[in-house]
């Protein structure tokens, strides 16, 4: 256990529905991360929120949406996704003003567009 | 450009010593981090080098070397447990990462 959490653990969903993903952290962190993880590729950065105010936005599709309603919870809003959006969905959260930045991953969602 | 390579994946012999390397190249660099991550797991954090040489811990010792842009991550008396990729990411100026592929780790009996 690495004090993140993040539901649902699997997700298959078509490419008109909407769903949400959610992520928890339990550390007292102060930023939280989204990442999409494909085979045999480096983790791709998605969001950052740092105090809850996001800090990058690394040229996501608008068909991904994050929410940060606190500096413990982090959401991925997904409506009308594509095939190849079929991913490994890691959530991950560090203390910020820490020199190294160790990130603390979640299991991550699995996620399979159809 | 921000690169980060590694070997996408390795075999070795259980009870044996295995040598993952990494070279990055990365902006404003101040570390770099390798990572553990058993299939279908999250993955978890094994060291992080800012200053050149080699730092140890128990059975996992991880080396920098800042001038080449080089590092490794040396594994001894294999496990079958240990077994999973292993992640190199380098640090830009805000210490954000930069993540390699992964290094996929087979280890036969």
């Amino acid at each position: 256990e690495t004090g993140v959490t993040q539901t649902p653990r699997h997700l298959v969903m078509g490419m008109t529905n909407k769903k949400s993903l959610k992520c928890e952290q339990h550390l007292g962190h102060n930023a939280m991360y989204w990442y999409k993880q494909s085979a045999k590729k480096p983790l791709e950065l998605m969001f950052v929120y740092n105090f809850k105010e996001q800090t990058e936005n690394n040229s996501v599709p608008s068909r991904f949406s994050p929410e940060c309603p606190n500096s413990s919870h982090l959401f991925l809003h997904l409506h009308t996704l594509q095939p190849e959006d079929s991913a490994l969905y890691l959530c991950a959260s560090s203390q910020r003003d820490r020199e190294s930045n160790e990130q603390f991953f979640g299991p991550g969602t699995r996620l399979t567009v159809l | 450009g921000q690169n980060i390579d590694q070997p996408t994946e390795m075999t070795a012999t259980e009870g044996a010593i295995v040598q993952i390397n990494c070279t990055y190249q990365t902006s404003g660099f101040n570390g770099l981090f390798w990572y553990q991550q058993h299939a279908g797991e999250a993955p978890t954090f094994l060291s992080y080098n800012v200053l050149d040489g080699l730092e140890e811990k128990g059975r996992f010792s991880s080396f920098l070397s800042r001038s080449k842009g080089y590092s490794y991550l040396l594994l001894k008396e294999l496990q079958m447990k240990d077994s999973a990729s292993y992640l190199c990411a380098g640090t830009d100026s805000n210490y954000q990462l930069i993540w390699g592929a992964g290094t996929k780790l087979i280890i036969k009996p």
